[in-house]
């Protein structure tokens, strides 16, 4: 099915710990973002990307990093994962308008203990 | 500072009356406000938009309309049905596609 797939769905990891979240869309989307969800707060932007080899800082970047090297995926690292980063994770692409164009995969709930 | 604000953070309504859900801006200068429909372990899914040019948009049982002098944006479901039961976000964009959220509104539609 065309979309936005996420990797994992799921992932509990210790304080200090990294790990990366794996975004892939097959709609050839420009753009892509990831954004996290903690309750009563909605979701909030971490980094987004306006193509190939970019990235750019949104809402909520700190201890985070992304990389855009090939067009159909967005990676998200977590370098020494902290408790305040247990949340749910969402990336979304989006051709380029403002319209509602935007597809989001299901998430990546994440853990840190 | 939340830009976009959904005071409500519940609604009840029983099955074939109208929901109204409710959301508060701070900015003008977006162009476009939207509404997402989120069901619990899924990602959010589109579900209707609107143009700051506009002051109304209808898409079969939902309509948008929108209050520039306001700041304001309502979202109208009619009828409601139970596969209406969900998170309600309504969120502004901007020209790089950056979409910021509102909290979000809990819809449970009664029998």
């Amino acid at each position: 099915n065309a979309g936005v797939t996420q990797t994992p769905k799921f992932r509990v990891l210790k304080t200090g710990q990294s790990m990366t979240l794996l975004c892939a869309q097959d709609m050839n989307h420009e753009y892509m973002y990831w954004y996290r969800q903690d309750p009563g707060m909605g979701l909030r932007l971490i980094h987004y990307s306006v193509g190939e080899g970019t990235t750019a800082k949104g809402e909520v970047p700190d201890g985070y990093n992304v990389s855009r090297l090939k067009k159909q995926n967005f990676l998200l690292g977590l370098e020494s994962a902290a408790p305040s980063q247990t949340s749910v994770y969402f990336c979304a692409s989006n051709f380029g308008g403002q319209d509602g164009g935007y597809t989001f995969g299901s998430g990546t709930r994440l853990t840190v203990v | 500072d939340q830009q976009v604000k959904q005071n409500s953070p519940s609604l009840s309504v029983q099955e074939g009356r109208i929901s109204i859900l409710n959301c508060d801006y701070t900015n003008s200068m977006f162009d476009y406000f939207l509404w997402y429909k989120k069901y619990p372990a899924e990602g959010p899914t589109f579900l209707i938009s609107i143009s700051s040019i506009k002051d109304k948009n209808e898409d079969g049982r939902f309509t948008v309309f929108l209050n520039k002098s306001a700041k304001h944006l309502s979202l109208h479901i009619v009828p409601s049905q139970p596969g209406d039961s969900a998170v309600y976000f309504c969120a502004n964009v901007d020209s790089w596609g950056k979409l910021q959220f509102g909290a979000g509104t809990q819809v449970v539609v009664t029998p």
